[in-house]
């Protein structure tokens, strides 16, 4: 099956820096969200985008909509120790469809250091 | 409270035994969703369900069975039929609606022994 390309695969960082990670894929998606996976948990939805171009912002996190549907991006700022854990792109193709299908990314690794 | 419940959190599979993974919910979702999670890897989708008494298989289907009897409940069976079956296995629910909003279980950790 297909997978999202994410990127960096990990991040070891200090406490209050600002991170960014993305998201690409061959495909033109109808929908990106963005969760994150505490160890040994399942993933928590963060963001959810609908609209090309869409920029949302949950606290500390702020995702984009590529123009081109084609890609997405997950920025946190002034990193916490919470902030650790394993952050996970989704796609989905079919807006309102008969499945809600996801295809995930490969993860990003974080780790933030006090 | 609300929330999808996955159990046990651990288990172990001997050589040729068919294992089953619980997954409930009491969110009132129609949708029910099985991923499969190896070490640095994302989710791969096994079975999901939108209604009752209908399921459809994912993209890595081969060795899993499942059934949807009742709304609440999607478990997962782990056949023998299944040769690497060690890793973390994600239940999850959404409105057919909710366009990828998902809830996850706390997921089950399956080893071989």
């Amino acid at each position: 099956g297909q997978q999202l390309n994410q990127s960096p695969q990990s991040m070891f960082i200090q406490e209050g820096e600002d991170v960014s990670m993305n998201c690409t894929s061959s495909s033109i998606f109808n929908t990106w969200l963005w969760y994150k996976q505490d160890p040994g948990e399942g993933p928590v939805l963060l963001i959810a985008l609908y609209k090309a171009g869409e920029l949302t912002s949950n606290g500390r996190l702020t995702a984009q909509f590529g123009i081109t549907r084609k890609d997405s991006f997950l920025n946190i700022s002034a990193s916490i120790p919470s902030d650790v854990g394993i952050y996970f792109c989704a796609g989905q193709m079919n807006y309102g469809g008969a499945t809600n299908k996801l295809i995930f990314g490969t993860g990003t690794l974080l780790a933030v250091q006090p | 409270d609300g929330g999808i419940t996955q159990s046990p959190k651990y288990l172990f599979r001997k050589e040729g035994q068919n294992v089953t993974l619980s997954c409930e919910q009491n969110l009132n979702h129609d949708a029910m969703y099985w991923y499969r999670q190896d070490p640095g890897q994302g989710l791969r989708l096994i079975y999901y369900s939108q209604i009752v008494n209908d399921f459809q298989k994912g993209d890595i289907a081969e060795g899993y069975s499942v059934s949807r009897e009742k709304k609440e409940s999607f478990p997962l069976t782990v056949t023998s039929a299944q040769k690497n079956p060690t890793a973390f296995y994600l239940c999850a629910s959404t409105h057919s609606d909710r366009n990828g909003k998902l809830f996850f279980g706390s997921g089950t950790q399956l080893s071989v022994l």
